[in-house]
């Protein structure tokens, strides 16, 4: 059974890069989106943005000219990076699968989250 | 940007039946999906493709659409079944659209 985790630093600075990766195990990361979300204490899930194992990628329009994301296959991974970050980009960041079977753009795996807090 | 609209609460008692509701003028032409998300934990889907459950959801979770409006129907509500729950569909722009949420209280 697939299972992913998310990992990075919970604690950024204004203005500074934020960076999350995200482990894939029990299966392989080729062939499937892979998408970033997040949500801020007591508010809702914002899709941030989503990455294909062969690199191509869709952001939020709303983020996409502070957000990139990549991938390694060989190691299981994709990664988040979020640049000029405020106190607006404190939430939990999750990362997610695209369904197999479920049809298209639909979230099947989750990860548990991580906080990541903005301040200084 | 393309918006999904849902009532942000819904109030059940233990037995009855909790309906939400989900608005996106693209919905006529597309699919719907919802996750529910206990306090505390990560969302997990609940129904997909309008109306379809996956392996391990209890038949009391329901879906339906018609024009431009997706529903969320839970028969003979339990206690276990508060939580937030969240409409998603996508738009051209946007692969991944999720509504603003509806907390279920089951009172």
């Amino acid at each position: 059974q697939v299972q992913v985790q998310e990992s990075g630093p919970g604690l950024v600075k204004p203005s500074e890069t934020l960076s999350l990766t995200c482990t894939v195990s029990g299966g392989s990361i080729s062939g499937y989106f892979w998408s970033w979300i997040r949500q801020p204490a007591g508010k809702g899930l914002e899709w941030i943005g989503r990455i294909h194992s062969s690199g191509s990628s869709n952001y939020n329009p709303s983020l996409e000219s502070r957000v990139s994301m990549s991938v390694d296959t060989s190691k299981n991974q994709f990664y988040l990076r979020l640049t000029s970050v405020t106190a607006a980009d404190t939430a939990v960041y999750y990362c997610a699968r695209d369904s197999e079977d479920y049809g298209d753009n639909v979230q099947e795996v989750w990860g548990q989250g991580t906080l990541v807090t903005v301040s200084s | 940007s393309y918006k999904l609209t849902q009532p942000p609460s819904v109030s059940v008692s233990p037995g009855q039946t909790a309906s939400i509701s989900c608005s996106g003028d693209k919905l006529v032409n597309q699919y719907a999906c919802w996750y529910q998300q206990k306090a505390g934990q990560s969302p997990a889907l609940v129904i997909y493709q309008d109306n379809k459950r996956p392996p391990g959801i209890p038949e009391r979770f329901s879906g339906s659409s018609s024009g431009n409006t997706a529903t969320l129907t839970i028969t003979g509500t339990q206690a276990m079944d508060e939580a937030d729950y969240y409409c998603q569909a996508w738009d051209s722009n946007t692969p991944v659209v999720f509504g603003g949420g509806t907390k279920l209280t089951v009172l």
